[in-house]
């Protein structure tokens, strides 16, 4: 089965500062995909970025980006310029083609002013 | 832009009691989905729906759960006998497809029901 680990419960930020979050998941397929969600405190679910496994170029999207090291497993999260609406809960998902995702535990980001 | 929607956005009930949670996915998605989120823990998978049939379910979805399309747009989740361990938020999601590019593997999330079961 496949599982994703989150090991930063915590983080905080200051406004305007870059921010990383760890991911790493396990599994023994080759095709995949990876998202990171944002859960701001509405408990709203909002998918923030998305990777191919298959795709060795890092997704971006505007201040959004991610690291992906398909060998060792692992699919941070960049914030760069972080806002003070960015203060959410983040979490990292798995899933095979065609198949439910399976999800982190979480990452509580605050961003300070 | 078209987007899922959950009602009620918070459900009370006690113990033993039925309740059903509605949503409605967008329009031209096929595949449905429900997840569970009790507070403070992470979102747990418990079934997906495909073509007016469960076509994958955890082992949470036990007995006591199930789904239903009952018309053309609405897509419910039953919880026959509520227990004290149910209360917890719960997302409907919907995707295009399940599989191909993750484009149409995204799954759009509601903003889900918070159930409380006293």
């Amino acid at each position: 089965a496949q599982t994703v680990t989150q090991s930063q419960p915590e983080m905080s930020v200051q406004e305007a500062e870059t921010v990383t979050l760890s991911c790493t998941y396990d599994t023994s397929e080759n095709n995949y995909y990876l998202f990171w969600y944002k859960q701001p405190p509405s408990r709203q679910m909002i998918l923030v970025i998305r990777q191919e496994a298959y795709k060795q170029q890092n997704a971006t999207e505007n201040r959004f980006s991610v690291n992906f090291q398909k060998a060792a497993k692992s699919f941070s999260l960049k914030i760069s310029d972080s806002q003070l609406g960015d203060t959410a809960m983040y979490f990292c998902a798995f899933s095979n083609y065609g198949q439910n995702f399976v999800f982190g535990p979480g990452t509580r980001l605050s961003v300070l002013p | 832009e078209p987007e899922v929607t959950q009602t009620p956005s918070h459900q009370v009930t006690q113990m033993g009691q039925e309740v059903i949670l509605r949503c409605v996915p967008i329009s031209n998605h096929l595949y449905f989905y429900w997840y569970r989120q009790i507070l403070g823990q992470k979102v747990e998978f418990l079934v997906s729906f495909y073509n007016n049939e469960i076509s994958e379910k955890s082992e949470i979805f036990d007995d006591q759960f199930s789904v239903e399309r009952p018309d053309g747009s609405n897509f419910t989740l039953k919880i026959r006998s509520t227990k004290l361990e149910d209360s917890a938020m719960y997302f409907c999601a919907s995707s295009a497809d399940r599989g191909g590019s993750p484009f149409n593997n995204e799954q759009f999330f509601g903003p889900g029901t918070r159930l409380t079961v006293l």
